[in-house]
């Protein structure tokens, strides 16, 4: 089956330490996108990639890294320097650039102590 | 630029009756407009969407949007409310030429038996 996945499902992990979530993709999308959703908040962008090698800041880019070296992969890195990392974090994909539909991933729910 | 406000944080509706779920956007261009819902712990999901065409568009489980342009909505509803309907209902216009989305806070919906 096509889709989305993200791994693991939670993550725990002590303040300071860096921490890489998976975002896996089987639809042969070529751009991708990572939110993150905190309660009230709705949905806010980090970071998207409209093609592989290539990728732009989305609204809170700040402490949060990717890289996209295959199109079907897209990982984060949620790095020391994000204030508040605790958060649900959303991966999603679609086709070619002029389109505006996304499809999600499960989400990833990261905790910071 | 674009923004999107979803009126109403929590709706609360009794079983069999209407739903409707607001949503008023801004944008300098045709815009596309989306639904998606959001079940507990897990990712988005493309309820409908509008882009050109027909101004009533119908999406999945019994719901329905009206793009109002002179208005400037998007209002989501569905004439009688099942239990499985509680979820978290988010709103997104079109932002740019890049495919990017603007979700709104996103609405609660809870269903009373």
């Amino acid at each position: 089956d096509g889709g989305i996945t993200q791994s693991p499902k939670y993550l725990f992990r002590k303040e300071g330490q860096n921490v890489t979530l998976s975002c896996e993709q089987n639809l042969n999308h070529d751009a991708m996108y990572w939110y993150r959703q905190d309660p009230g908040q709705g949905l806010r962008l980090i970071y998207y990639s409209q093609i592989v090698n290539d990728f732009q800041k989305g609204d809170i880019a700040e402490g949060y890294s990717v890289s996209r070296e295959k199109k079907e992969s897209f990982p984060l890195t949620v790095t020391s320097a994000q204030k508040n990392p605790t958060a649900f974090y959303l991966c999603a994909s679609k086709t070619q650039a002029s389109s505006y539909e996304q499809y999600f991933g499960p989400g990833t729910r990261l905790t910071v102590t | 630029a674009q923004s999107v406000t979803q009126l109403g944080s929590h709706v609360s509706v009794s079983e069999g009756a209407l739903v409707l779920l607001r949503c008023n956007y801004s944008s300098s261009v045709p815009p596309y407009l989306f639904w998606y819902v959001q079940y507990p712990n897990q990712g988005l999901q493309l309820l409908l969407k509008y882009t050109t065409g027909a101004t009533l568009v119908k999406g999945i489980n019994g719901f329905e949007a009206e793009f109002k342009k002179s208005e400037t909505s998007f209002h989501l509803t569905k004439p009688s409310a099942h239990m499985s309907d509680a979820a978290e209902y988010f709103c997104a216009v079109s932002r740019g030429s890049q495919g990017n989305l603007i979700f709104g806070k996103g609405t609660k919906l809870s269903v009373k038996p």
